[in-house]
């Protein structure tokens, strides 16, 4: 079974100051994560990936997350927000043994103030 | 068209009309998924298409009915919907290769209003 957990609902920074959103997951198998943002009214958009190659990943417009086995997380981080960054972010855990099944967490709402 | 579409980008329907909603991909996937996103609930994956094969199918009441003719098209047809239906219907896509699913690439989504 896996499962995924997002620790904030809502998280807010002011433009420039850096960005943490945290994930947590479990999973029997070794997982691949995902980090997905969803402005409003859109659909989904993949920010980066882990699949069992480097812990540190980094996706696009200057996001990365590292994978620590041992605390079990999978924590979303940019150095500086910007205000186009205001939006809504969704972790992901997926077993490869499971039909594709995607597990989404709840998502945390990133809101940036000027 | 790039990535992934779905049409329409709006739906306003009654309870007793009857109603499909249509996803295409045009990335060379071979596996496609129905999603529904209510306000205040986690994103729910309602099915999923491996090789135009139904290979997961979340307990979805038999009012919403999917099909999928080829791998890069999918519809999700809708009839006698609930105002609890109302919600933001996503259709995503992905590459399965030797049984593993790669990630998923998302359309823009449907929003749906069942009055």
């Amino acid at each position: 079974a896996q499962s995924v957990t997002q620790l904030d609902s809502h998280v807010s920074v002011s433009e420039g100051t850096p960005v943490l959103l945290r994930c947590n997951y479990s999973s029997s198998y070794s997982p691949s994560l995902f980090w997905y943002v969803q402005h409003p009214n859109k659909g989904l958009q993949l920010l980066l990936k882990y699949t069992s190659a480097a812990t540190l990943v980094k996706g696009i417009n200057g996001f990365e997350a590292e994978f620590k086995k041992s605390e079990t997380s999978f924590h979303l981080t940019k150095p500086s927000a910007h205000m186009s960054d205001a939006a809504e972010y969704f972790c992901v855990v997926r077993e490869d043994t499971n039909a594709g099944k995607s597990t989404f967490g709840d998502g945390t709402t990133l809101t940036v103030k000027p | 068209e790039t990535g992934v579409t779905q049409t329409p980008r709006h739906l306003v329907m009654g309870m007793t009309n009857k109603k499909s909603l249509k996803c295409e991909q045009h990335l060379g996937h071979n596996a496609m998924y129905w999603y529904k996103q209510s306000a205040k609930k986690p994103l729910e994956l309602m099915f999923v298409y491996s090789l135009e094969e139904r290979v997961e199918n979340n307990s979805v009441p038999s009012r919403f009915s999917p099909e999928c003719p080829n791998s890069s098209h999918l519809f999700l047809h809708l009839h006698t919907l609930q105002p609890e239906d109302s919600a933001l219907y996503l259709c995503a896509s992905s590459q399965v290769l030797g049984g593993r699913y790669n990630e998923q690439f998302f359309g823009p989504g449907t929003r749906l209003t069942v009055l």
